[in-house]
């Protein structure tokens, strides 16, 4: 099983839309987890952490399920601008570090 | 507050050249990172350094070397170039491990 696996997608999702992706991480010792946004060509930019009691940040939704190991995001009112490839991220990797998915493609569509 | 920049953007090298890619962070960070991230793939590690004076290998140290002689400071260095090493790297930080990382910009290279 692979440490952090994300479906890629693309998804393909109407503006104002609500779109939602999971990711499912091996590692049950890993304790940080965080929701990574990467522009086409661009470095990848902190989009917000994720607790274990889920959290908000405006139309961003985070959740945390440790049972099954997985990560959700949730996008509401979803925006042009929000078309971007966003990495799960868990801690627990070489380094004492993170380890990153491969990404989820996002593609809101006018 | 600059965060972390990368010099140089670009770069073209030969195969055999060697060169040097610049990493440098304003925020007093103790852990630096070096990735490398393929087209279409995820990134992978490539060394890191968790403090001025000591560095380790990631999950593809091949073909590189670092240094950390100070806590702003961490160049990663490309000796013998191979086509296998075009990618796009990038330099990450963080004040401490398994904790948010800040990336640069990024340097695209390219072995012909």
């Amino acid at each position: 099983r692979k440490e952090v696996e994300q479906d890629p997608g693309p998804f393909n999702v109407p503006e104002g839309a609500t779109v939602a992706f999971n990711c499912t991480y091996s590692n049950s010792a890993s304790q940080s987890f965080f929701w990574y946004r990467q522009d086409c060509r661009k470095e990848p930019k902190l989009l917000m952490s994720v607790y274990s009691s889920g959290n908000e940040d405006g139309r961003f939704t985070a959740q945390l399920n440790r049972a099954s190991q997985y990560i959700s995001l949730l996008i509401r009112d979803s925006k042009l601008s929000d078309s971007a490839t966003y990495l799960c991220v868990v801690s627990g990797g070489g380094a004492d570090g993170l380890t990153f998915g491969k990404g989820t493609h996002l593609i809101i569509q006018p | 507050n600059a965060g972390v920049t990368q010099t140089p953007k670009f770069r073209i090298l030969k195969i055999g050249q060697s060169m040097t890619l610049q990493c440098t962070q304003d925020m007093n960070h103790n852990y630096m990172y070096w990735y490398r991230q393929d087209p279409g793939m995820g990134l992978k590690l490539i060394y890191y350094s968790v403090g001025a004076g000591i560095t380790d290998k990631g999950e593809v140290p091949n073909g590189y070397n670092v240094s950390r002689s100070t806590t702003e400071d961490f160049p990663l260095r490309l000796e013998l170039a191979a086509p296998s090493q075009t990618s796009v790297y990038f330099c990450a930080s963080s004040s401490q491990g398994r904790r948010e990382q800040y990336f640069g910009p990024g340097t695209r290279l390219t072995v012909t």
